[in-house]
């Protein structure tokens, strides 16, 4: 079956580092992809993974491990903009995105 | 700005009833997908077309269908609606040969079955 986990909401502080994790198993992959979606808006593509390793852009870092199907998005210096879901999703077969239930996140004061 | 517009933004429809949802995709994008996000969820994919023609589909029954036209523009049908239906509907467009994951989604079209 296809599966993509991560936490269902997190909180952190203004200034804080926080980092969200994703689990999956997929019958296909073709690149692990971060997405951020505020409150009654379209989801903005964060990142994208295909090999090993940390990608890393600005304040948002993303990792992936494949023989473990695990990713994270890092983010630094939060800010009380990046208050929003975080939604990991894959690249499987037939051109299509898995997406996971997603995060939401509250950066406090 | 995605350069993605959808409409209606929001409908509410009865059971039993047809809707058609419109896309205009980003200029000189080809392919066009859809998904359905229900409160609380990530969205779920519905299906996608590149020129025309449909070449993925998720696991939503036939009363979904779709059409995708010259301009790369794109309609979504619902027939026989449900209560279960009432989502968000995304519209994504991104260019043929690019990343699968690298959308541009619309704001979407808020659904309401009662």
């Amino acid at each position: 079956g296809q599966n993509i986990d991560q936490p269902t909401e997190m909180t952190a502080t203004e200034g804080a580092i926080v980092q969200i994790n994703c689990t999956y198993q997929t019958s296909g992959f073709n690149g692990l992809f971060w997405y951020q979606q505020h409150a009654g808006e379209a989801p903005t593509f964060l990142s994208y993974n295909v090999l090993d390793g940390l990608e890393e852009k600005g304040r948002f870092s993303s990792f992936l491990s494949r023989s473990k199907g695990y990713s994270y998005l890092l983010l630094k210096e939060l800010q009380m903009k990046d208050s929003a879901s975080y939604l990991c999703a894959v690249s499987g077969g037939y051109n299509k995105l898995i997406f996971g239930a997603g995060t939401r996140l509250a950066v406090h004061p | 700005e995605t350069g993605v517009t959808q409409s209606p933004t929001h409908l509410i429809k009865t059971r039993g009833q047809q809707v058609t949802l419109r896309c205009s995709s980003q200029s000189g994008h080809n392919t066009v997908s859809w998904y359905q996000q229900a409160l609380g969820q990530g969205p779920q994919f519905i299906f996608q077309y590149y020129r025309e023609e449909e070449n993925g589909r998720g696991n939503f029954p036939p009363r979904f269908s779709g059409l995708q036209f010259p301009n790369y523009s794109s309609e979504l049908n619902v027939n026989a609606l449900e209560l279960d239906d009432s989502a968000l509907y995304l519209c994504a467009s991104r260019m043929g040969g690019s990343r699968t994951g690298e959308l541009f989604f619309g704001e979407g079209s808020r659904l309401t079955v009662l």
